[in-house]
């Protein structure tokens, strides 16, 4: 499996763009990079996947370089509420294969 | 919809007692399940996931077991708790694009 490495906390102001990066230097060739956020307990909820290139959706986008060695999640005008913890997940797909969550990414939006 | 039921919310137990928890899976069928665990202020640790009715994998040894009676329910067991077993358990299901979707999760207190 993937090792995802990211940083342990971010902090930022409402209405700014936030992006968080993920390290996974020995992705495999059919790797999937999925993210995941997680408030003070509740479950995590997915947020986006990509496989390679640029990936939108109304939350999110994705991006991820041509080497797939790292991915970057952009939160775009964060707001108070999108204070969470991110996981970064590389996982295989056509598999009943096992995610391994790391200890993610503590983003604090503040005022 | 797809929705992942968890009972109970919380539990306080002591050590040395059993457990049932039980997770249950609505609108889809022979769905792959996994429990999590997460102690206080971690990532997630997958105990145990299931690719159908009696198939169980197991990810971490440990005093924990899991059952699949039927296609849209998954149990977790111990026959005696430890302290160590504290923790924010978590049943999740697959996504058609390997993304996992996340019960509310149990709060297990082990005293």
């Amino acid at each position: 499996l993937a090792k995802t490495t990211q940083p342990i906390s971010m902090d930022s102001y409402e209405g700014q763009e936030v992006n968080i990066t993920c390290s996974h230097n020995n992705i495999a060739t059919n790797d999937y990079i999925t993210w995941y956020q997680q408030f003070p307990s509740q479950g995590p909820r997915f947020i986006i996947q990509g496989y390679k290139t640029k990936v939108t959706n109304e939350v999110a986008s994705l991006f991820i370089p041509a080497d797939r060695k790292s991915s970057t999640l952009s939160l775009p005008r964060v707001s108070l509420s999108d204070t969470a913890v991110y996981y970064c997940l590389v996982g295989a797909s056509g598999s009943a294969r096992q995610l391994t969550f790391g200890s993610g990414t503590q983003l604090t939006v503040l005022p | 919809s797809q929705t992942i039921h968890q009972w109970p919310a919380t539990l306080v137990q002591p050590v040395g007692s059993p457990l049932s928890l039980e997770c249950t899976v609505e609108g889809t069928s022979n769905p792959n399940l996994y429990w999590y665990r997460q102690a206080a202020g971690r990532g997630l640790q997958l105990l145990f996931y299931s690719v159908g009715i009696g198939q169980i994998s197991s990810e971490v040894p440990q005093n924990l077991s899991a059952s699949r009676p039927q296609d849209r329910q998954f149990i977790l067991s111990s026959k005696k708790l430890l302290l160590s077993d504290s923790g924010f358990y978590l049943c999740a299901r697959q996504g058609l694009s390997y993304e996992q979707y996340f019960g509310p999760g149990t709060r297990l207190t082990v005293t």
